[in-house]
């Protein structure tokens, strides 16, 4: 079975502009959920999709936002992309909301200069 | 307010030496726990979980863990470090019924041949 995976893998970008990541789960996982990590935060959650509704959020500004499709697949939008936005975002997915074992895709390093 | 905190920023040990990566959290009620591993450039691997039962938990590589409610604790262990056991090792916690996982700063091993 596939993994978790997420596209782009890298991505630069310039500050004030957005940018939208992917992220396709394990097939027949229905939960995805997305993490920042830099060095100097560590991994901090953003949110959490199920059933294409957002069921939880991290203490992120509004400038972080996602989404979920019928099929599971998520997409993460930051929009007037900070330089501190320069991270490794991270998508994991569940099989449902009562199995808590997330597994996490490669990642999506994102530059802002 | 929970909080994962993993006291070793960085551990050294041989190849053959035992193993232990320390985590205490910070919660009212006993949470979900979890292992991952992350590669350079890598995203999580999932280690190993605990979520009731048994306080010694078998994982993948060789590695377990065990819980200690009286001491908040779930500290990962292996008898016997190989050299690609090189990498940072986060623990984290899941408050029972979210995904919103709680991440530990992580702890980055080194493994000397």
């Amino acid at each position: 079975k596939a993994g978790v995976t997420q596209t782009p893998r890298y991505l630069i970008k310039t500050r004030g502009q957005q940018v939208t990541l992917s992220c396709s789960p394990i097939s027949g996982h229905r939960s995805v959920s997305w993490y920042q990590q830099t060095p100097g935060q560590g991994l901090q959650f953003l949110f959490e999709y199920f059933s294409e509704t957002q069921r939880n959020k991290g203490n992120f500004p509004g400038r972080f936002s996602g989404r979920q499709f019928s099929n599971s697949r998520s997409e993460m939008n930051v929009s007037t992309l900070e330089l501190g936005d320069s991270a490794l975002y991270l998508c994991a997915s569940s099989l449902s909301q009562g199995a808590y074992e997330q597994y996490f895709g490669p990642g999506t390093r994102l530059t802002v200069t | 307010a929970q909080s994962v905190t993993q006291p070793d920023i960085h551990i050294t040990v041989s190849e053959g030496a035992s193993l232990e990566l320390r985590c205490n959290y910070s919660y009212g009620a006993t949470p979900y726990l979890f292992w991952y591993v992350q590669s350079p450039g890598q995203g999580l691997q999932l280690l190993l979980k605990y979520f009731s039962g048994d306080t010694l938990v078998q994982g993948i590589k060789g590695f377990e863990a065990e819980f200690k409610r009286s001491q908040s604790s779930f500290n990962l262990r292996k008898p016997s470090v190989h050299w690609s056991d090189a990498a940072e090792y986060f623990c984290a916690v899941a408050p029972s019924g979210t995904y919103k996982y709680i991440f530990g700063t992580g702890t980055r091993l080194k493994v000397l041949a």
